[in-house]
């Protein structure tokens, strides 16, 4: 069974500060990857999405992805974090059928 | 594009009493799951549809919940009886089938039950 897994509940960060969040995700075949934010008191949005070619992934208000086949993984990254970035942050899968798979999040806190 | 839409935003019930939200998906799309949220479990998928056949209920907490799917564009999920623990946010979302396709959420019903 597909399943996801993000190592942080939460992380706390200065602002200008660099952020990484992990994601491994348990799949053998192929996959298409996402990241999905929710900003406090709002609906899951759809950060970046990977599903073919360049495995560096470019998102929205300057986050990327990189999927790296060999460790199963899809980490977010962001080189400058701003207090808007606080928020809470999935990492999801879908391999083969309609469903995707969540990971349990992990709550980003960006200190002024 | 309306997004997907759900009703009511806020609910607010008393213990025993039948809950029902709604959803209408984005038009086109055929996919639809409904998800609960809260503090201390997370987001939790409940049960999905495709093509207006429920695929997978195995996240449905229990027999007081049920979850109907009448045509292509409406979606209920009904809770009856409700009980205070089932205070969550409700989310809806749908896609359009094909796995490179992202799912839209909609912007979930907070229910409070007494």
């Amino acid at each position: 069974a597909q399943s996801v897994s993000q190592h942080n509940h939460h992380v706390i960060l200065s602002e200008a500060a660099s952020l990484e969040l992990g994601c491994n995700y348990s799949y053998g075949g192929t996959v298409n990857l996402f990241w999905y934010v929710q900003y406090p008191g709002q609906h899951l949005q759809l950060l970046l999405k990977y599903f073919s070619g360049d495995p560096l992934v470019k998102g929205i208000k300057g986050f990327e992805a990189e999927f790296i086949k060999s460790k199963f993984s899809f980490n977010l990254r962001k080189p400058s974090v701003q207090w808007s970035d606080t928020a809470e942050y999935f990492c999801a899968v879908n391999a083969r059928d309609d469903k995707i798979i969540f990971g349990k999040g992990t709550r980003l806190h960006i200190l002024p | 594009d309306a997004g997907v839409i759900q009703s009511p935003r806020h609910e607010v019930t008393e213990m025993g009493q039948e809950v029902t939200l709604r959803c209408k998906p984005i038009s086109g799309h055929n996919s639809l799951f409904w998800y609960r949220q809260t503090m201390m479990r997370g987001l939790e998928l409940l049960i999905y549809f495709n093509n207006n056949v429920p695929i997978d209920d195995s996240g449905m907490p229990e027999d007081r919940f049920s979850a109907k799917m009448p045509n292509a564009s409406f979606s209920t999920l009904k809770i009856q009886p409700s009980e205070p623990r089932d205070s969550a946010v409700y989310f809806c979302a749908s896609r359009k089938s094909g796995t490179y396709n992202e799912q839209f959420f909609g912007p979930g019903t907070r229910l409070t039950v007494l």
